[in-house]
């Protein structure tokens, strides 16, 4: 139990074009889902947290109009890169958490993105 | 504000050795705290969590950690280390049962033969 999936795996796309990532939960509702970013063998960081049907709250130096991130329904959660540029290049994670009280976050397994 | 510090990049350990793998916490509150284990090009696997109950925790494949308020760490530890341990590890921790994880820098486990 406890899948998260994220489509897809990897991209490539031009600069100045946009991509979408998905996120969804696959057998649970995730309340919550937050993205991360981890550039090549640094660590995670937190771009943003987003609860269902509300708007996503961003890291501070996160440009929210950049990486535009939609949570519409309890299992699926986007985010778009817009007008990507190479710095985007990097590997994106989401993870999704089920319950407030108990506290633990169920991690995709990541997408590749590569800006050329 | 929650801060995680990992100390050494890199810890290289033979095959049946103690693995240790080090972690520091900073934070005003009572944490949550995580340790994940990353392989190449993959997404992140929880080993064992923190949450305020025992403060020894057991997790897979292993691997346990104990809780340490005095000296606000969060050691991770296996008494045999197998080849197919080697891997990123990373520790983590939350303020809240709400928030986005802090990450530590990260700590790559090498394991000799």
């Amino acid at each position: 139990g406890a899948v998260v999936s994220q489509h897809p795996s990897r991209v490539i796309c031009k600069s100045g074009t946009s991509v979408k990532i998905e996120c969804r939960s696959l057998d649970f509702q995730a309340t919550t889902m937050f993205w991360y970013r981890q550039f090549p063998k640094q660590s995670l960081m937190l771009m943003a947290t987003s609860n269902e049907g509300s708007k996503a709250t961003y890291e501070q130096g996160v440009e929210k109009d950049k990486f535009l991130i939609n949570h519409a329904s309890l299992t699926l959660s986007t985010l778009t890169v817009t007008s990507a540029h190479p710095e985007d290049s990097s590997f994106y994670i989401c993870s999704a958490s089920a319950d407030r009280g108990f506290y633990e976050q169920y991690f995709g397994p990541g997408t590749r993105l590569t800006v050329t | 504000a929650q801060s995680v510090t990992q100390l050494g990049s890199h810890v290289s350990v033979s095959e049946g050795a103690l693995v240790l793998l080090r972690c520091n916490y900073s934070s005003s509150v009572p944490p949550y705290l995580f340790w994940y284990v990353q392989y190449p090009n993959q997404g992140l696997q929880l080993l064992l969590k923190y949450t305020s109950a025992a403060t020894l925790v057991k997790g897979i494949n292993g691997f346990e950690a104990e809780f340490k308020k005095s000296e606000t760490s969060f050691h991770l530890t296996k008494p045999s280390a197998h080849m197919s341990d080697a891997a990123e590890y990373f520790c983590a921790g939350a303020g809240g049962g709400a928030d986005g994880l802090t990450f530590g820098k990260g700590t790559h486990l090498i394991i000799q033969p």
